[in-house]
Formats: C-alpha cells, sequence, structure tokens
C-alpha cells in the first residue's frame, strides 16, 4: 500500500468551477507535506509547502489545507481555468534521516470550456 | 540557466545497451535529486546529491543504476544493461536549499526512456 494515497484518480469539471483534491497519508512524523502541478511531459512544479504544524497555505487560487490528527491534505482549486488542466501530485517527506520523498501518483484533473 | 535542463529529452535504446541520462541543475544550487517516473505514477526518488557527495542512494532500483555529479554541478544518471522495465522518464530537481524543511525543489522536464 502506498503510503501517500490521491482521490480521486481523476476529476473533470467545468471552467469556472471549485474542486477540491484529497491526499492521505501514512508517513509519521513527517517534515512537510508539498503540493505540485504537472502538466503533460513537463516536471512538477511547486504549488505549496506545508510543515507539520501547519494547517493551510494559499497560492493564488490554490489553498491546501493539512489535518495532521487524521493525516489528510487537501488541494482546493477555485475559479479553474483551462489551464489548470494537469496532474496534481502530493508529496510527503518524513522526518526520519535521509532525502527520500515519497510522492502520490496524483490527480488528473481535466477543465472543460 | 534559466532553469533546470535535461538531455536528452527523448531516449530509445535496445535492451542491454548502457544509456546515460545529464541534468544541469540551476547555477548555484546546492542539491540535485533524480527521480524515476512510471507512465500514470508519481515520481520516485533514486538518488541525492549535496554538492559533489552524493548523500542518499537508497532509491537506486539496482547497481545497474549509477549517478555521479564530480564538480558539484552538472549530474549524470547512467542505466547499464538497460531493460524493459527501466522505460520511465527521469527527472532531475534542483533546490538551494534554503533548510531542508522549506526548500523548494525545481525540476528539469525529464527524460523520457523507451527500451525495447
Amino acid at each position: 500500500k502506498n503510503q501517500v494515497e490521491q482521490s480521486p484518480q481523476s476529476l473533470i469539471i467545468l471552467e469556472g468551477k471549485n474542486c477540491t483534491l484529497q491526499c492521505n497519508y501514512t508517513v509519521s512524523p513527517f517534515s512537510n507535506l508539498r503540493w505540485y502541478k504537472q502538466d503533460t511531459g513537463r516536471g512538477p512544479v511547486s504549488l505549496t509547502i506545508m510543515t507539520f504544524s501547519e494547517n493551510t497555505k494559499s497560492n493564488g487560487r490554490y489553498t491546501a489545507t493539512l489535518d495532521a490528527d487524521t493525516k489528510q491534505s487537501s488541494l482546493h482549486i477555485t475559479a479553474s481555468q483551462l489551464s489548470d488542466s494537469a496532474s496534481y501530485i502530493c508529496v510527503v517527506s518524513p522526518w526520519t534521516g535521509g532525502f527520500k520523498t515519497i510522492f502520490g501518483a496524483g490527480t488528473r484533473l481535466f477543465v472543460k470550456a | 540557466g534559466a532553469g533546470v535542463s535535461q538531455s536528452p529529452r527523448y531516449k530509445v535504446a535496445k535492451r542491454g545497451q548502457d544509456v546515460a541520462l545529464r541534468c544541469d541543475p540551476i547555477s548555484g544550487h546546492v542539491s540535485l535529486f533524480w527521480y524515476q517516473q512510471a507512465l500514470g505514477q508519481g515520481p520516485e526518488f533514486l538518488t541525492y546529491f549535496q554538492n559533489e557527495a552524493q548523500l542518499d542512494k537508497s532509491g537506486l532500483p539496482s547497481d545497474r543504476f549509477f549517478a555521479e555529479r564530480p564538480e558539484g554541478s552538472v549530474s549524470t544518471l547512467k542505466i547499464q544493461r538497460t531493460q524493459q522495465e527501466d522505460s520511465a522518464v527521469y527527472l532531475c530537481a534542483s533546490s538551494l536549499p534554503l533548510d531542508r524543511v522549506q526548500e523548494t525543489q525545481y525540476f528539469g522536464p525529464g527524460t523520457r526512456l523507451l527500451v525495447l
């Protein structure tokens, strides 16, 4: 079982609508949780970084939340645009030694006109 | 440079062939990471360099995989005797870092490797 599970696997929404993507993790303890956006054929781009003590972090129309008690994070996208069509990946960095980061499989978002 | 660059962007290899993938990180970035991303999956950690030192290679799947960063800037990921299961996108990322908790990794576009 992957230590970082994302849902839904894919999502189709209409332009202008809001959506929320989910990330459940079992990695514990962890130093930070990040959300990345990955366009097709490109490398991931960082959207938000939250430490274990933070509850929310915003970046424009993107707002990430973190509940360390339930080990859940969400990424809320407001007023979606066609350019938001991409994969959104949740990444958790374990607190233990080493530099390994654990990526979820991503949620594939399609925004339709 | 403006960002992390990787070359080649695409590589087709015959099974058993050796390949070398290059990563040019952002100038001045201390940390460099390699990841393997299978189709439809998230990236998986391969190895980490701090300057020229390879501090973590726990993600390398076998001894056929070898990475180096001899002068602390450009890095090369080498795969010997490639096999079909090595087909994936290989991503490189670099970071300053400001600190390990808040560091932002900047990713290159990846090299898509197809082993026939």
